[in-house]
């Protein structure tokens, strides 16, 4: 199973919006609404900021919102702020012989 | 407050063994599919294994498969991964993460334990 594609690297400048894409297969992200996506800081673990394609966890900012069409999700940041610095990455159920699949991440700088 | 703590990494040579702990808190343990994951110096991250709420249902990697076993103690509310026949690229930060009930989604995760493969 091959990790579903992100851009490396994505920048903005505070107050901006970026979006984040993840692209995979009719296998994974284009045939079940199991996408999720964490934020991950430095030396820290992941964190949950969207499930299920488009949902927020409570206590997660509605700055950060989610979507998905065919085989490609999104992951959108609106009015970036110094903290939303960090990587990013997309997983989705799977088909496959291995039930999860992650994303290859990026990394989101604030300028 | 659910708690995840991971513990038993350290440095092993090639060949060898290491079991790794993961004490949970903060919720009803014995109900949620409970997992690995693990993230290689520098780079992303890597489902490595699964266990149902039960203990009876598991599943792998294929990169892992026939070398690691998963396992829970429901009455002390503990994940493990026991590691044999590790390799240099077995070398990363080990996750446990608890699964939300019918979903694919991770929702909490423990700090992570570093495992070192390397002679």
């Amino acid at each position: 199973q091959s990790a579903l594609t992100q851009p490396a690297s994505v920048s903005g400048s505070p107050g901006q919006s970026i979006t984040i894409s993840c692209t995979g297969t009719s296998s994974d992200v284009g045939g079940y609404n199991y996408v999720s996506w964490y934020q991950q800081h430095p030396g820290k673990a992941p964190k949950l900021m969207i499930y299920d394609v488009s949902n927020r966890p409570s206590g997660v900012s509605d700055r950060f919102s989610g979507s998905k069409s065919d085989n490609t999700a999104s992951l959108t940041i609106s009015g970036l702020h110094a903290e939303d610095e960090a990587d990013y990455y997309c997983s989705s159920y799977t088909s496959s012989s291995t039930p999860y699949v992650f994303g290859t991440g990026t990394k989101v700088t604030v300028l | 407050e659910v708690q995840l703590l991971e513990s038993g990494g350290g440095l092993v040579q090639p060949g060898g063994s290491l079991r790794l702990s993961c004490a949970a808190s903060g919720f009803t343990f014995r109900s949620y599919v409970m997992s690995w994951v693990r993230q290689a110096p520098g780079k992303g991250l890597q489902w490595v294994s699964s266990i149902s709420g039960s203990g009876i249902s598991t599943f792998y990697a294929d990169s892992v498969k026939g070398r690691f076993t998963i396992s829970r103690d429901n009455s002390k509310n503990t994940l493990y991964l026991q590691m044999n026949s590790l390799r240099a690229e077995d070398t990363a930060v080990y996750y446990c993460a608890k699964r939300q009930v019918g979903e694919y989604y991770f929702d909490y995760w423990g700090q992570g334990t570093l495992v070192t493969v390397s002679s």
